[in-house]
């Protein structure tokens, strides 16, 4: 099955960029997620990418998909403190989301 | 106006108990999601409805029993609760390939 990987930890100071990477098994994976996760909070959706897109930038978000590696990125451009959280990214090709195991964004000043 | 709801948020019980947990969307979206987050952050899918129709069901303890009364409404009961159970509840629903989740039910089995 999917198996979905992110690495577990990222630290940022404010205003730097943060660029949060995924890789996943499955190329049949046709959508590709990215949710934001606060401490104590559900998921919230922050943006997704279709597989026969390369990229898609959605304000200070900017996702690349490079499906050659199986590799997904999310960037963060002026992150701010209220930016701390966990980010999943999900692959699915029918209704089923597979999750990667998270990866925790701590912005410092 | 929230869109996707769980009830209770939190809920604390004793091993070997009985209990439910609710959940609603006022999107008017066809399909509802149960997932489960482990104490590691780990989420997975447990089950899928599809205008009340089970459509996934992933491999679940057969002590979990989703119930959904109509489109809006994805119930889950758990029987015979276990330590193991433990974990953060997570409802879902989609129309398109965007699912919007609840804000989770915490559940605590002592």
């Amino acid at each position: 099955g999917e198996d979905v990987e992110q690495s577990l930890f990222l630290s940022v100071r404010e205003g730097d960029s943060s660029v949060i990477n995924c890789t996943y098994t499955d190329s049949s994976s046709t959508y590709l997620y990215w949710y934001k996760q606060e401490p104590g909070a559900g998921l919230q959706l922050l943006t997704y990418i279709f597989s026969n897109m390369d990229m898609k930038q959605d304000q200070r978000l900017t996702v690349l998909l490079n499906k050659k590696d199986k590799h997904l990125s999310l960037r963060i451009a002026d992150t701010q403190t209220g930016d701390s959280a966990i980010y999943f990214c999900a692959g699915a090709n029918t209704d089923k989301l597979i999750f990667g195991t998270g990866t925790r964004l701590q912005v410092f000043p | 106006d929230t869109a996707v709801s769980q009830t209770p948020k939190y809920l604390v019980t004793q091993m070997g108990n009985d209990k439910s947990i609710k959940c609603e969307q006022n999107l008017g979206h066809d399909t509802m999601y149960w997932y489960k987050q482990d104490s590691k952050k780990f989420l997975k899918i447990m089950f899928s409805y599809n205008n009340k129709e089970l459509i996934i069901n992933e491999t679940v303890p057969n002590r979990f029993s989703p119930k959904s009364p109509d489109k809006a409404h994805l119930n889950l009961h758990i029987n015979s609760l276990e330590l193991g159970d433990s974990a953060v509840y997570f409802c879902a629903s989609s129309q398109d390939k965007t699912q919007y989740f609840g804000p989770g039910t915490r559940l605590l089995v002592l």
